[in-house]
């Protein structure tokens, strides 16, 4: 069965500090892995898709990379409309295209 | 261009009774799925369609039930609501089944039951 960690659970920053956040994952053949977005009350906005380890994709202050155990969601320099919770999420390639999410990592980023 | 719809947005139900979330997808997507997000954790896939054939179930009971109309929009139906159905509702659209251009979430249904 798919699996997905998320660490740590919850970071808080100063406006201007950089971080990475962790997301390890176990899946029968990837498809991609995906990072979402979340604001309170709302749906999952999409970031990235990683398909294979060594690939990396940006997007202004994030970036996100991909090893065949675990990827990162680097942020560079957040400001304060960086805080929401950011999803990990794996598709196998298994008979159904499910995404298997992680709990989530809630950012909180202080001016 | 719309994005994915889903209604109501809210909702407010008495354990025992029943209840169907509704799902329009981005305009040409022909696939939808279902997650229930529980507070506090990440989606947990419930149902996909594809061409209004179901093409994926999770681990959830038999009072979850879906269907996938000719024009793609979707409903979730919940039966004998239970307190733990309690959750956001997600619906999501992608061109087909299968790929990985990513899928669009729709803003949620908030169920409640009381």
């Amino acid at each position: 069965e798919d699996q997905v960690t998320q660490s740590p659970e919850a970071l808080r920053l100063q406006e201007g500090e950089s971080s990475s956040l962790n997301c390890s994952y176990t899946v029968s053949g990837l498809r991609g892995l995906f990072w979402y977005r979340q604001d309170p009350g709302k749906g999952p906005e999409f970031l990235f898709t990683l398909y294979s380890a060594g690939e990396e994709k940006e997007k202004e202050r994030l970036k996100a990379t991909l090893t065949k155990k675990e990827s990162f969601l680097h942020i560079t320099a957040p400001k304060p409309e960086d805080s929401a919770t950011y999803l990990c999420a794996v598709q196998g390639t298994g008979a159904n295209s499910k995404l298997t999410f992680g709990k989530g990592i809630t950012l909180s980023v202080r001016p | 261009d719309a994005g994915v719809t889903q209604s109501p947005t809210h909702l407010i139900k008495t354990r025992g009774q029943h209840v169907t979330l509704r799902c329009s997808p981005i305009s040409g997507h022909k696939s939808v799925s279902w997650y229930q997000q529980v507070l506090g954790q990440g989606p947990q896939f419930i149902f996909q369609y594809y061409e209004k054939e179901e093409r994926g179930r999770g681990n959830f009971p038999d009072r979850f039930s879906a269907r996938q109309f000719p024009n793609y929009s979707s409903e979730l139906n919940v039966n004998a609501l239970l307190l733990g159905d309690s959750a956001l509702y997600l619906c999501a659209s992608s061109l087909r089944t299968g790929n990985t251009y990513g899928y669009t979430f729709g803003s949620g249904t908030r169920l409640t039951v009381v």
